[in-house]
């Protein structure tokens, strides 16, 4: 059974940096296949993909937040981390860390969707 | 980057309706295109991958189709649970999810 959950500040001030935490468990970052997302969600608003992180260590970002976003995996946790800086009050978010699966690739593109959530943690920014 | 507009942004429904979502691609993405279902409050629930395959679990009157640019969910006799917001997703290039349809009761 897959499991993710989302851990971090529930607020944070203008131009902070913020840390997000994901622990899973169900599935390994140290092997093939592997792989842990963050979406977001403004209230009232669509969801927003924001990065991406398998196994291998290969990154991706929303190219809209590329500069501000970065993720890491902690293997021996079982935890992935992402940090936002220059936080803004447009940053007020339930942002979600997920699961991906990988169905199948071509020679430029690859299937993912997230099949595993987690709950979501609320971050106001606000001073 | 590729951007993903659903149609309409909102809609209202009866029990038992036929309801048809939409959703375009600014560019050609194959079948790379999935679809959520999010209710209030809850993390946003796998339906279709592919374009039209069927998660496993989810009740079959949820169908997607389309290739290319054009992609429709369809509901086929809504039921008291649908009543939900809908977004699409591609995975050509990046991730990006669409604007969202919220299915209301009429």
């Amino acid at each position: 059974q897959i499991t993710l959950e989302e851990s971090g500040p529930a607020l944070v001030k203008p131009t902070q940096t913020l840390t997000l935490t994901c622990t899973f468990s169900g599935f390994s970052l140290n092997t093939g296949g592997g792989g842990v997302g963050w979406i977001r969600q403004s209230p009232g608003k669509a969801l927003e993909w924001l990065a991406l992180i398998y196994w291998n260590d290969d990154k991706r970002y929303s190219p809209s937040l590329k500069s501000r976003l970065s993720i890491t995996k902690d293997t021996s946790k079982d935890q992935v981390v992402l940090t936002m800086s220059n936080m803004d009050p447009v940053d007020t978010a339930t942002y979600y860390c997920a699961h991906p699966t990988l169905r199948y690739c071509s020679s430029t593109s690859c299937l993912e969707y997230f099949q595993h959530w987690g709950q979501g943690t609320l971050v106001t920014v606000s001073s | 980057d590729i951007q993903m507009t659903q149609s309409p942004s909102s809609l209202s429904a009866s029990i038992g309706d036929r309801v048809t979502i939409t959703c375009r691609a600014s560019q050609s993405i194959s079948n790379y295109l999935n679809w959520y279902q999010q209710k209030p409050g809850k993390a946003p629930n796998l339906l279709i991958y592919a374009a039209s395959s069927l998660q496993s679990g989810v009740p079959s009157r949820f169908s997607g189709s389309g290739s290319g640019t054009d992609f429709t969910l369809t509901i086929s006799g809504l039921q008291p649970e649908d009543f939900a917001t809908y977004y699409c997703q591609h995975s050509y290039t990046t991730l990006t999810f669409g604007g969202g349809t919220k299915v209301e009761i009429k």
